[in-house]
């Protein structure tokens, strides 16, 4: 299938301080960009997501941007606490003959230290 | 409305051995997708469904079938488990294909022996 390729594998930041994950794809066609977060032993959970109609999204500490020309979107989260330490997951949607489907990355694991 | 439920959640099986896997949604969902989860991997989709009576192979889907007889419930099986499908699974699902969130249930952790 398309890839995502997300980065960094892993984060390590000072609570207070910015956190930004970084995600491209390749499939053109691609209209829709979930961001999840999975801590651990738990399900993901969708914490934002954008479509390829906006260039960027915010819900109060949490913001994406989307570059449809360069194929990348990120995630950026303002002044971070220790509950944001998880492993975040950024996907990209893909269309085939048999349907609808996300493609995701491989996962940033986030540490945030008091 | 207890959303995406997955039965069982602890599994181990040895080599050779059949099971399958119950995902249940309550959400009137069309779609509804398998993953498996391993470290450093990512969530890799296995088979996918876009309504009652369609399935459709993912980016995974060698050793695995589904069946997809209700809306409510997505079905995957282990027809001859191996080591190498030990893995978290994850059934999620969404209200249509398109530019629409997926739902996630809990996941079920499978060991094989």
């Amino acid at each position: 299938g398309e890839n995502v390729e997300q980065h960094p594998s892993t984060l390590s930041v000072q609570e207070g301080d910015s956190a930004v994950i970084k995600c491209t794809y390749s499939d053109s066609a691609s209209n829709y960009f979930p961001w999840y977060k999975q801590e651990l032993g738990k399900r993901p959970q969708l914490i934002i997501d954008i479509r390829s109609n906006v260039g960027e999204k915010k819900d109060q500490r949490i913001a994406v941007t989307l570059n449809k020309t360069a194929k990348h979107f990120s995630l950026h989260i303002t002044e971070t606490q220790p509950e944001d330490s998880a492993v975040y997951f950024c996907a990209a949607s893909i269309i085939s003959n048999s349907g609808y489907a996300l493609n995701f990355g491989k996962g940033t694991s986030l540490l945030v230290t008091p | 409305n207890a959303g995406v439920t997955q039965t069982p959640k602890f599994r181990v099986l040895k080599t050779g051995q059949s099971m399958t896997l119950l995902c249940a949604q309550d959400m009137n969902h069309e779609y509804m997708y398998w993953y498996r989860q391993d470290p450093g991997m990512g969530l890799r989709l296995i088979h996918y469904s876009v309504g009652e009576g369609t399935t459709a192979k993912g980016e995974v889907p060698d050793g695995y079938n589904v069946s997809r007889l209700k809306k409510q419930n997505f079905l995957l099986g282990l027809e001859s488990a191996a080591p190498s499908q030990t893995s978290v699974y994850f059934c999620a699902s969404s209200y249509t294909g398109t530019r629409q969130p997926q739902h996630f249930g809990d996941g079920t952790r499978l060991s094989i022996l």
